[in-house]
């Protein structure tokens, strides 16, 4: 079956450390996106790519970091800038950016203990 | 730039009962417009879309139309259940550019 995986779906960090959320689609899809949630919230977008080796900064990237090295995977790095990380973070894939229907992941609940 | 505006939540009902989340939005261009749903501890799943002004969707008995000339798109369903308890995300994506969300709005459906 075609979808979004996440991996891990928990993440426990130490303070100071660096941490990589895995995203994969096999929905050959090219627009992926990453997103924050806190609890209670909306979504805040992070990143976001539309082509290979190519993303934009979102609305809160400062203390992340991407790569899109293939059109499968899109990674995001925690680190150890971002003051705050602990949230929910999810990754979404779309067939082309904007007008078309989001495919998301089941999340990475990440604590920083 | 693109916004979405939500009814704010929580939104508390007993079942069976009428349910409207009001959605407007702000866009430059034709807009698509989609509801989605989360479950807790999920991630968020397509609901219903509409891709031009007058569409409707829907899906599971619940219902929205694209209204251009409001700027809305409104959720509703005739009778909720408590299965329907979840967060609603209204959003709408413009060709070319980023997805826009809602803030959510938090639905509770008591037995």
């Amino acid at each position: 079956d075609g979808g979004i995986t996440q991996s891990p779906k928990y993440l426990f960090r130490k303070e100071g450390q660096n941490v990589t959320l895995s995203c994969e689609q096999n929905l050959n899809h090219d627009a992926m996106y990453w997103y924050r949630q806190d609890p209670g919230q909306g979504l805040r977008l992070i990143y976001y790519s539309q082509i290979v080796n190519d993303f934009q900064k979102g609305d809160i990237a400062e203390g992340y970091s991407v790569s899109r090295e293939k059109k499968e995977s899109f990674p995001l790095t925690v680190t150890s800038a971002q003051k705050n990380p602990t949230a929910f973070y999810l990754c979404a894939s779309t067939k082309m950016t904007g007008a078309a229907e989001a495919f998301f992941g089941q999340g990475t609940r990440l604590t920083v203990v | 730039g693109d916004s979405v505006t939500q009814m704010e939540g929580p939104v508390t009902l007993s079942e069976e009962a009428f349910l409207t989340i009001n959605c407007t939005y702000t866009a430059t261009g034709y807009p698509s417009l989609f509801w989605y749903v989360q479950y807790p501890g999920e991630g968020l799943q397509l609901l219903l879309k509409a891709t031009k002004a007058d569409d409707k969707g829907s899906n599971k008995g619940f219902e929205a139309t694209y209204r251009k000339e409001t700027t809305s798109f409104h959720l509703e369903k005739g009778s909720v259940q408590v299965s329907d308890s979840a967060v609603y995300f209204c959003a709408l994506g413009t060709s070319g550019s980023r997805l826009t969300f809602g803030e959510g709005t938090q639905l509770t459906v008591n037995p």
